[in-house]
């Protein structure tokens, strides 16, 4: 298993700022994955963050927008930059409990809302 | 197109009755995962099915998989007002490189009833 913690838990943003998001792991982990839930929405992968190594992005997300940090192995941040009101979501930040199954363990996730 | 379509959309019942709820996904999978989510809070996996497995069982859960049909169905028995929240189904696909992503359905939400 492992503990999340994730921060800030939510915040109140102006349209135009940029909001980083911290999330720490109690445990080593290789990959940590950063999702995205819009409001009423399911959650959709943002990018990939390898410890070491540039963040891989998915389709539809790209770096000046969303920049990722991966210092170590136990700490990741994912940036919010140039904020519309598009972009009032939660982030969650998640880890693979079991080496390739996929299986994740999610932190309590940042809920932005974008005025 | 958003893989792992789930119903109902949402379900309530009341204390004691049995919940079922379906998710049908489009590609192949190497496994589906069904997780838990209360209100404002994050995701808790709840079980994890392979694509040869077809049924199983964890305490109250049930899940069921068929391949064939590209559907799943998750039954938890004997609800509680602590099952209140939204459960999703979450495919992994087959031959996928990267394996924490998971493709989500858009979810249940159900509530339970004292």
């Amino acid at each position: 298993s492992a503990v999340i913690s994730q921060k800030p838990s939510r915040d109140i943003c102006q349209r135009g700022t940029s909001l980083t998001i911290q999330c720490q792991v109690d445990s080593q982990v290789t990959m940590m994955f950063w999702y995205r839930q819009q409001p009423g929405q399911s959650l959709t992968l943002i990018a990939t963050a390898n410890q070491g190594s540039e963040a891989t992005y998915e389709s539809g997300f790209v770096i000046d927008k969303f920049p990722i940090s991966r210092p170590n192995l136990t700490f990741s941040t994912l940036t919010v930059s140039n904020m519309s009101p598009e972009d009032s979501s939660i982030y969650l930040c998640s880890v693979e409990v079991l080496a390739r199954t996929g299986e994740l363990f999610f932190g309590e996730g940042s809920r932005l809302t974008v005025l | 197109s958003q893989q792992g379509e789930e119903d109902p959309q949402a379900l309530s019942i009341q204390e004691g009755e049995n919940a079922t709820m379906n998710c049908s996904y489009k590609t192949s999978i190497n496994n589906l995962q069904w997780y838990r989510q209360n209100s404002g809070r994050g995701l808790v996996h709840l079980i994890l099915i392979r694509s040869n497995e077809r049924e199983k069982h964890s305490g109250r859960l049930r899940v069921t998989l068929d391949t064939s049909k590209k559907s799943s169905s998750l039954l938890i028995t004997a609800s509680r007002a602590a099952d209140t929240a939204s459960y999703f189904c979450a495919t992994r696909d087959a031959g996928g490189t990267s394996y924490g992503k998971l493709t989500f359905g858009q979810g249940t939400i159900l509530t339970v009833h004292p």
